[in-house]
């Protein structure tokens, strides 16, 4: 099952624009995670964000998240066009081992 | 070996046989996951490993899926009686313990199934 919706479902921009995706689940988390997939195959871990934090930078990425809300967002800035991929969001909820992932936001950034 | 390594990297089958898929994960890693991908759609959990710990096998999607990780360490999916609605690309992730807080799962590149 996938507890978590990225919202949009695909972003289009132009490279040096901010990209935010957002995120949405159900359970008590422990943790929050943003994977990033290029051409449908291995994802690549970004940045995770513990339920008791609310904020974390890494770069150009900036996650915040809002446990009250149940939400995450992932913001990107200045955009390059090597930012173009697919990004997921998962969730490790509290008492469970398993990851469980959103269903993606795919993001186009042209030159 | 440097990150997760899954073959074969593509396998195109006839429906009703059985195929076995491989995943070698990061040395030292206890936590490996298996999740498939369908075509544009999000991830699949289908069964988890945690050392010595009776696997989390509540995404196994029938009884034809099975999956087995040897000595801690290589773990083989496997497909009996593939059907089309099989195919998709899946996906083996590693990480250094189940319930760590610290870190992110890592990935490897997917074995594509297609079955025919």
């Amino acid at each position: 099952s996938q507890q978590g919706e990225e919202d949009p479902q695909a972003l289009s921009i132009q490279e040096g624009e901010n990209a935010t995706m957002n995120c949405s689940y159900k359970t008590s988390i422990n943790n929050l995670q943003w994977y990033r997939q290029n051409s449908g195959r291995g994802l690549v871990h970004l940045i995770l964000i513990r339920s008791n934090e609310r904020e974390k930078h890494s770069g150009r990425l900036r996650v915040t998240l809002d446990t009250s809300k149940k939400s995450s967002s992932l913001l990107i800035t200045a955009s390059r066009a090597a930012d173009t991929a697919s990004y997921f969001c998962a969730t490790r909820d509290t008492g469970f081992q398993k990851l469980v992932f959103g269903t993606g936001t795919r993001l186009l950034v042209s030159p | 070996g440097a990150g997760v390594s899954q073959s074969p990297s593509n396998k195109v089958t006839e429906k009703g046989k059985d195929v076995e898929l491989r995943c070698d994960p990061i040395s030292g890693h206890t936590a490996l996951y298996w999740y498939r991908q369908s075509l544009g759609q999000g991830l699949e959990f289908l069964i988890y490993f945690q050392g010595n710990s009776a696997p989390d096998k509540s995404g196994l999607p029938s009884d034809r899926f099975s999956a087995e990780r040897t000595g801690g360490s290589v773990s083989t999916l496997t497909i009996q009686r593939t059907q089309q609605e099989d195919s998709a690309v899946y996906l083996c992730a590693s990480s250094l313990e189940g319930d760590s807080n610290l870190g992110g799962y890592t990935f490897g590149s997917g074995t594509r199934l297609t079955v025919v």
